[in-house]
């Protein structure tokens, strides 16, 4: 079982519409948690970050399910510049109890918001 | 501020070659990271270094060297390229941002292919 697993896509939806992309992680003992957005050719950037209490951004939810080990991001009112792919990211404890901010990536989802 | 800067852009390597990457960071970041990244794949560490002086492997570190003479500059080397390591290579930087949250910077990256 990997790591952290997303839904690959593709999510094709239209401007305007919502969309939610849900991602698992296997380690119980992960730390912090993220959305990065990476655009085509490019580097992945941070998107935000996912708090336990849920946080939003603008048009943007993300929610953690420590229970589940579930996390999840909200788009509400797509815009064709949310076009990209988005990375959930879990920020895991190593044997001895440190991390040294290494990150684990899920594989990614591709959203294309059509006109 | 250039923030996080890999050289080269591109690089065309033969079976059997070696090269070196450069990363750069102005941010005066403590930890560095060298991530690849493959279709389907996500992103996947290398090696990192939690300081100056300091490394340590990651998920696949066969195949490859690291050195971290100074705090703002990190290298991956490949002593005999192989097709396998035909890939997209990204370097990161990050900080400790109260308790274990870590946020990371990515440089542009390499597109490196090993014929």
């Amino acid at each position: 079982r990997k790591e952290v697993e997303q839904d690959p896509g593709p999510f094709n939806v239209p401007e305007g519409a919502t969309v939610a992309f849900n991602c698992t992680y296997s380690n119980s003992a992960s730390q912090s948690f993220f959305w990065y957005r990476q655009d085509c050719r490019k580097e992945p950037k941070l998107l935000m970050s996912v708090y336990s209490s849920g946080n939003e951004d603008g048009r943007f939810t993300a929610q953690l399910n420590r229970a589940s080990q579930y996390i999840s991001l909200l788009i509400r009112d797509s815009k064709l510049s949310d076009s990209a792919t988005y990375l959930c990211v879990v920020n895991m404890r190593n044997a001895g109890g440190t991390s040294y901010g290494k990150l684990t990536f899920g594989q990614g989802t591709i959203l294309t918001v059509h006109p | 501020n250039a923030g996080v800067t890999q050289t080269p852009k591109f690089r065309v390597l033969k079976t059997g070659q070696s090269m070196t990457l450069l990363c750069a960071q102005d941010m005066n970041h403590e930890y560095m990271y060298w991530y690849r990244q493959d279709p389907g794949m996500g992103l996947r560490l290398i090696h990192y270094s939690v300081g100056e002086g300091t490394t340590a492997k990651g998920e696949v570190p066969d195949g490859y060297n690291v050195s971290r003479l100074k705090k703002q500059n990190f290298l991956l080397g490949l002593e005999s390229a192989a097709p396998s390591q035909t890939s997209v290579y990204f370097c990161a930087s990050s900080y400790q941002l109260g308790g274990a949250i870590y946020e990371q910077y990515f440089g542009p990256g390499t597109r490196l292919t090993v014929t």
